[in-house]
């Protein structure tokens, strides 16, 4: 079940600690997402990028920042400004081009103690 | 701006009964509607996409550009159908999507 990868499954920080998830796809997709599940409000976006070296915002980006350094991977940091932190990460890859289909990671359940 | 609403947050119906799981967006421009399904202890996965028509594990869904509406459907709904499922818009030049906040359908025996 390969494609795109997300580590750690589980993931536990104490309050005001940044931590970094990271997110891979060997399907050489050119854009890349993060989303936030969270019971009742469905997906939300985060950031999002459509080639290396560059992303924009979604619809909730405060607290958050990534990077696209190369085209394989896009880390999402959870930093301490964030400040319901607590949630399930996915992070998704697709082709760049119209009515293409997004590819979803396991996902990882961020809990901030 | 983009919206997505999907009305039931839950749908219980019984085996071999027809379901249907509301949509319905709010978009200036073409849009390009889609099903996502996440079964349980599995990976959210495209269901169907509008552009296609195609059926997919019996479901289909017919985007009424009148009515704003995305809806799926299936004639006789089996237990494994029991899943969450979201609606998605997408639009314009940066092909985003906007997700709605999803319908946990249950497929009683």
């Amino acid at each position: 079940d390969g494609g795109i990868t997300q580590s750690p499954k589980y993931l536990f920080r104490k309050e005001g600690q940044n931590v970094t998830l990271s997110c891979e796809q060997n399907l050489n997709h050119d854009a890349m997402y993060w989303y936030r599940q969270d019971p009742g409000q469905g997906l939300r976006l985060i950031y999002y990028s459509q080639i290396v070296n560059d992303f924009q915002k979604g619809d909730i980006a405060e607290g958050y920042s990534v990077s696209r350094e190369k085209k394989e991977s896009f880390p999402l940091t959870v930093t301490s400004a964030q400040k319901n932190p607590t949630a399930f990460y996915l992070c998704a890859s697709s082709g760049w081009t119209a009515y293409n289909e997004q590819f979803f990671g396991p996902g990882t359940r961020l809990t901030v103690l | 701006a983009q919206r997505v609403t999907q009305p039931e947050k839950l749908l219980s119906v019984f085996k071999g009964a027809p379901v249907e799981l509301k949509c319905n967006y709010s978009y200036s421009g073409s849009p390009e509607l889609f099903w996502y399904v996440q079964y349980s202890r599995q990976r959210l996965q495209l269901l169907l996409r509008h552009i296609s028509r195609e059926s997919i594990k019996g479901f289909t869904a017919d985007l009424n550009k009148g009515e704003t509406s995305f809806h799926l459907k299936k004639p006789f709904a089996q237990e494994e159908d029991s899943a969450m499922y979201y609606c998605a818009l997408g639009g314009g030049s940066n092909y985003k999507l906007t997700f709605g906040k999803g319908t946990l359908l249950t497929v009683n025996p």
